[in-house]
């Protein structure tokens, strides 16, 4: 079963450090996003991408974030310089031409010291 | 008022116990409803899509009331390996971009 995959498992950074995750989504879907958890509060929205473009970000995703599909398979979360409440999972996600349901990865842990 | 409100639990039920989670929305605009299911310091994983009709998946059942903005889960004959963090999640088509919103979610223990 085609599932989306991510990299590392783990990052651990020092503040004011730039960090990129990676996600590798599912072949055949159209559209991507970043999720973002803390640990012990819920999942939040950060991203969507389409077309090779920002289709929506939140008020969380700032200057600090961009992301990148550099080719056909990979999309990319960076944070350019990181702060201590950039501690979190980092989930992408992908979705087909469907409406609705998306698939996430195992998650980036990002712990920033 | 919440996007997506959810009772977090604990729920410490049983094996073989019926539990119910219940779920509002505050967007009436809302398009698409789903039940995600994650462990602990794992992804979620998408249980089922909920149905305007209600819709059933083996010991899962989800229903949906727009009127009241409200989805359900009830999971019958409850086993060990459920007991996990329940989200209720909802999308708010906009643009058709469709990103999720989710609620803190509602913790289930299973016990012998």
């Amino acid at each position: 079963e085609p599932e989306v995959t991510q990299t590392p498992s783990h990052q651990v950074t020092q503040m004011g450090q730039e960090v990129i995750l990676r996600c590798v989504p599912i072949s055949n879907h159209l559209y991507f996003y970043w999720y973002r958890q803390i640990l012990g509060q819920k999942v939040e929205f950060l991203v969507s991408f389409y077309n090779n473009e920002i289709s929506e970000k939140s008020e969380i995703f700032d200057d600090q974030f961009s992301v990148e599909r550099p080719d056909g398979s990979n999309f990319t979360l960076k944070i350019r310089s990181t702060k201590l409440e950039d501690s979190a999972m980092y989930f992408c996600a992908s979705r087909d031409k469907r409406v609705g349901e998306q698939y996430f990865g195992p998650g980036t842990r990002l712990t920033v010291t | 008022r919440k996007e997506v409100e959810q009772d977090p639990g604990p729920f410490n039920v049983p094996e073989g116990a019926t539990v119910a989670f219940n779920c509002t929305y505050s967007n009436s605009a809302s398009q698409s409803f789903f039940w995600y299911r994650q462990d602990c310091r794992k992804e979620p994983k998408l249980l089922m899509s909920v149905y305007s009709s209600g819709n059933e998946d083996g010991r899962f059942t989800a229903q949906l009331n727009r009127a009241s903005q409200y989805i359900s889960l009830l999971i019958r004959d409850s086993k060990l390996s459920d007991s996990a963090t329940y989200l209720c999640v909802v999308n708010p088509v906009y643009r058709g971009y469709n990103k999720l919103i989710f609620g803190a979610g509602t913790r289930l223990a299973v016990h012998p």
